[in-house]
C-alpha cells in the first residue's frame, strides 16, 4: 500500500526556521495537505495544495512540493507552534487517502 | 456553528462488532463528501474511510477493508462506520471529518474511543 514518509523529530529554537519533510511516490501528481496537531486536540489543516494557507493559518507557515518531496516551512518558529505535524495525500489513483507517520516539533 | 459529534465508541472484545455515529450540524450535510480518520494511542492519525455526498464512491483502507462499512443519512445529517471483526490493532480514537475539498478535513468531531481487548 501507498505510504508518505516525514521524519519522526525536527528540533529548533525559536524563530528559527522548521522544515518538515514528506515523501511519496505519487506527490508529483497529488497534491500534499498539511495537518498540525497540538496534544489532545483534533488535527488543523496548516496547508492545502502543496502551498496555500487557509485563512487564520499565520504566515510563518508555508508549503512547496518538487517531485516526490513535499515540504512544510515553519519561518521564525514560535513556541506555540511546537506539535506533531502531518502529511496527507492521496494513492495515485485518487481514491485513498494516506497520512505520513507525522513529525514532532520541539521548539525550545 | 459547524459541528461533528461522534457517539458509539465503547470496549468490545476481538472478533466483535461496533457502530459509530457522526452527528452533523451547522451546514448543509448533504453537499459534502465525509471520513474516518483513527488515531491509535501514542501513534499517529490512519485515513480509514471516504464517502462522497451521495453515497455513489466510498472507499476503505487496505487495514479495514472487507470488514468496515461506512454509510450516511443525509436526511438525519449523520454518518456512520459499522466496524466488524474488531482486532487489537483498531483500538484507537476515532474521528470524523468534513471533506471541504479533497484532502480538505474541517471540521474534525472530538473523536470517539473505540479498545478491543478481551
Amino acid at each position: 500500500s501507498y505510504e508518505l514518509t516525514q521524519p519522526p523529530s525536527v528540533s529548533v529554537s525559536p524563530g528559527q526556521t522548521a522544515r518538515i519533510t514528506c515523501s511519496g511516490d505519487a506527490l508529483p501528481k497529488k497534491y500534499a495537505y498539511w495537518y498540525q496537531q497540538k496534544s489532545g486536540q483534533a488535527p488543523v489543516l496548516v496547508i492545502y495544495e502543496d502551498s496555500k494557507r487557509p485563512s487564520g493559518i499565520p504566515e510563518r507557515f508555508s508549503g512547496s512540493s518538487s517531485g516526490t518531496m513535499a515540504t512544510l516551512t515553519i519561518s521564525g518558529a514560535q513556541v506555540e507552534d511546537e506539535a506533531d505535524y502531518y502529511c496527507y495525500s492521496t494513492d495515485s489513483s485518487g481514491n485513498r487517502g494516506v497520512f505520513g507517520g507525522g513529525t514532532k516539533l520541539t521548539v525550545l | 456553528e459547524v459541528q461533528l459529534v461522534e457517539s458509539g465508541g465503547g470496549l468490545v472484545k476481538p472478533g466483535g462488532s461496533l457502530r459509530l455515529s457522526c452527528a452533523a450540524s451547522g451546514f448543509t450535510f448533504s453537499s459534502y463528501s465525509m471520513n474516518w480518520v483513527r488515531q491509535a494511542p501514542g501513534k499517529g492519525l490512519e485515513w480509514v474511510s471516504s464517502i462522497s455526498s451521495s453515497s455513489s464512491y466510498i472507499y476503505y483502507a487496505d487495514s479495514v477493508k472487507g470488514r468496515f462499512t461506512i454509510s450516511r443519512d443525509n436526511a438525519k445529517n449523520s454518518l456512520y462506520l459499522q466496524m466488524n471483526s474488531l482486532r487489537a490493532e483498531d483500538t484507537a480514537v476515532y474521528y470524523c471529518a468534513r471533506e471541504i475539498v479533497s484532502g480538505w478535513f474541517d471540521p474534525w468531531g472530538q473523536g470517539t474511543l473505540v479498545t478491543v481487548s478481551s
